[in-house]
């Protein structure tokens, strides 16, 4: 099993819809989880990040984490055709044997395309 | 700040060179990463330092693959020997090792091995 897991995309949205991107982790341990939107021939660039159950807003970007089903969200309201992109969820774990939280893994990404 | 820097962009070589990929991270960050993004498998992370010490090697694909960060302002990735399949896009990202902070990306060095 993949230490974290996007939907498997790609997807498709309508402008103004709501885009939705899953992630799926399988550290228990975890303590933050991060979205980040890469461009491409870019580097990937951070979005938001969340470590509390529950949501997380920030202007039409919204962080969504359960804890319990070892499951984070991403929902984009009012998807603009500039909102394509690939975004990658990443989960910051507690390093082997350690105590310091430092390990970041990413997940495949979901290419996400908004049309007109 | 100017960032997480990294050189050469691009890197074109041939099969059986010594390829050296160089990283300044953002000063004052304690965790650098290394991480190699190809289309098949995405953005691995093949090795990460706290403090200039190496915690996590597991993503380093084979001996081939060394990195060291002898100072808090300078890593390098090297490849002894490259071959084609070690063609990708190579990240070095740097952060704080605290839980709630950022990774900061450089540009990336592309290479590719012929």
């Amino acid at each position: 099993q993949k230490e974290v897991e996007q939907n498997s995309g790609p997807l498709s949205v309508p402008e103004g819809a709501i885009a939705s991107l899953n992630c799926t982790y399988s550290d228990r341990g975890s303590q933050s989880f991060f979205w980040y939107r890469q461009y491409s021939g870019k580097s990937p660039e951070l979005i938001m990040f969340i470590y509390s159950n529950g949501d997380k807003e920030d202007g039409r970007f919204t962080a969504q984490l359960n804890k319990a089903s070892q499951y984070v969200s991403l929902l984009i309201r009012d998807s603009q055709p500039s909102d394509s992109a690939t975004y990658l969820c990443a989960v910051k774990s507690l390093e082997a044997g350690g105590t310091s939280y430092g390990k970041l893994t990413f997940g495949q990404g979901t290419i996400l395309t908004v049309h007109p | 700040d100017a960032g997480v820097i990294q050189s050469p962009r691009h890197e074109v070589t041939e099969m059986g060179q010594e390829v050296t990929l160089r990283c300044k991270p953002i000063s004052g960050h304690n965790s650098l990463f290394w991480y190699r993004q190809t289309m098949m498998r995405g953005l691995e992370l093949l090795i990460y330092f706290n403090n200039n010490v190496p915690i996590d090697d597991s993503g380093m694909p084979e001996d081939r693959f060394s990195a060291k960060m002898p100072n808090a302002s300078f890593s390098t990735l090297k490849i002894q020997p490259s071959e084609p399949r070690d063609s990708a896009v190579y990240f070095c990202a740097s952060s704080l090792p605290a839980p709630n902070t950022e990774a900061f990306f450089g540009q990336g060095t592309r290479l590719t091995v012929v």
